[in-house]
C-alpha cells in the first residue's frame, strides 16, 4: 500500500555536526520526493525536493540523495546550527500525484 | 491570492457542535489536501482532491468528518458532533499537481 517510513523519530546533534534523516517508500512509481521543515507553531515549508531522474541535489548546507533501486532517500544537513532545530517531514508522490508524508523527525541542535 | 488561506485561524467550540473550516487554495492549483496535526504529532492525511477526479477520502477518521470542494477551488471541511479528540490543527495544502504543495497557516480547533 501507500507507505513512507521515516527514521529516526528524534535526532539530537551538536552544533556544527551533520544530521541525516532517512526515508523509504513503497511505490516504485513514485517520482517526486520533497522535504518539509516545520518550526514550532508554524506551517510546514518546503526546503528541498528531488525528482526521480536525479540522484542527488544540493542547496547550500542541505542535500538530498535518492536511491530508486532501494526505494529510499535521505536528507543531509551539514554544519548544523540552532535554527535548524525543527520537525522535518519527508514525502513521496504516488498515483494521481498524491503526496504521502513520513511521520516526521524532531531535530534538536545543541549549542 | 498569494498563498493558501484558511479560516477561521482559531475556533473554540463546545462538544457536540458542528464546525466548518474553510480553505482557499492558491489560484490555479488543481490539487487540494486536508491534514490534521495534533500537538507534537505528525501530519495525518484526511482527504485529497485532484481536479475533477473523485476525492480520496481514505484518511477521514469517521463519518462525522466530510469535505467538499466547490467549483474546483474553495474547500470546506465539516466536523459534525465534535468530540474533544477532534482538537487539533487542521492544515490545508494545495499544489498544481505533481509539484510542490503549499500549506496554509492552519485552523486551530479546540473542543471544550
Amino acid at each position: 500500500g501507500e507507505n513512507v517510513e521515516q527514521h529516526p523519530s528524534t535526532l539530537s546533534v551538536q552544533e556544527g555536526d551533520s544530521a541525516v534523516i532517512k526515508c523509504t517508500y513503497s511505490d516504485s512509481a513514485s517520482n517526486y520526493f520533497p522535504w518539509y521543515k516545520q518550526e514550532l507553531g508554524k506551517r510546514p515549508q518546503l526546503i528541498i525536493d528531488i525528482r526521480s531522474n536525479v540522484g542527488e541535489k544540493k542547496d547550500q548546507r542541505i542535500a538530498v540523495t535518492l536511491n530508486k533501486t532501494a526505494k529510499h532517500f535521505s536528507l543531509h544537513i551539514t554544519e548544523t546550527q540552532p535554527e535548524d532545530s525543527a520537525v522535518y517531514f519527508c514525502a513521496a508522490s504516488l498515483r494521481e500525484n498524491k503526496l504521502v508524508f513520513g511521520a516526521g523527525t524532531i531535530l534538536r541542535v545543541k549549542s | 491570492g498569494a498563498g493558501v488561506s484558511q479560516s477561521p485561524s482559531n475556533k473554540v467550540t463546545e462538544k457536540g457542535k458542528d464546525v466548518e473550516l474553510r480553505c482557499d487554495p492558491i489560484s490555479g492549483h488543481t490539487a487540494l489536501y486536508w491534514y490534521r496535526q495534533s500537538l507534537g504529532q505528525g501530519l495525518e492525511f484526511l482527504i485529497y482532491f485532484q481536479g475533477n477526479s473523485a476525492p480520496d477520502k481514505s484518511g477521514l477518521p469517521s463519518d462525522r468528518f466530510s469535505a467538499e470542494r466547490t467549483g474546483g477551488s474553495v474547500s470546506t471541511l465539516t466536523i459534525q458532533r465534535t468530540q474533544q479528540e477532534d482538537s487539533a490543527v487542521y492544515l490545508c495544502a494545495s499544489s498544481s499537481g505533481g509539484g510542490t504543495i503549499y500549506f496554509g497557516e492552519g485552523s486551530w480547533l479546540t473542543v471544550v
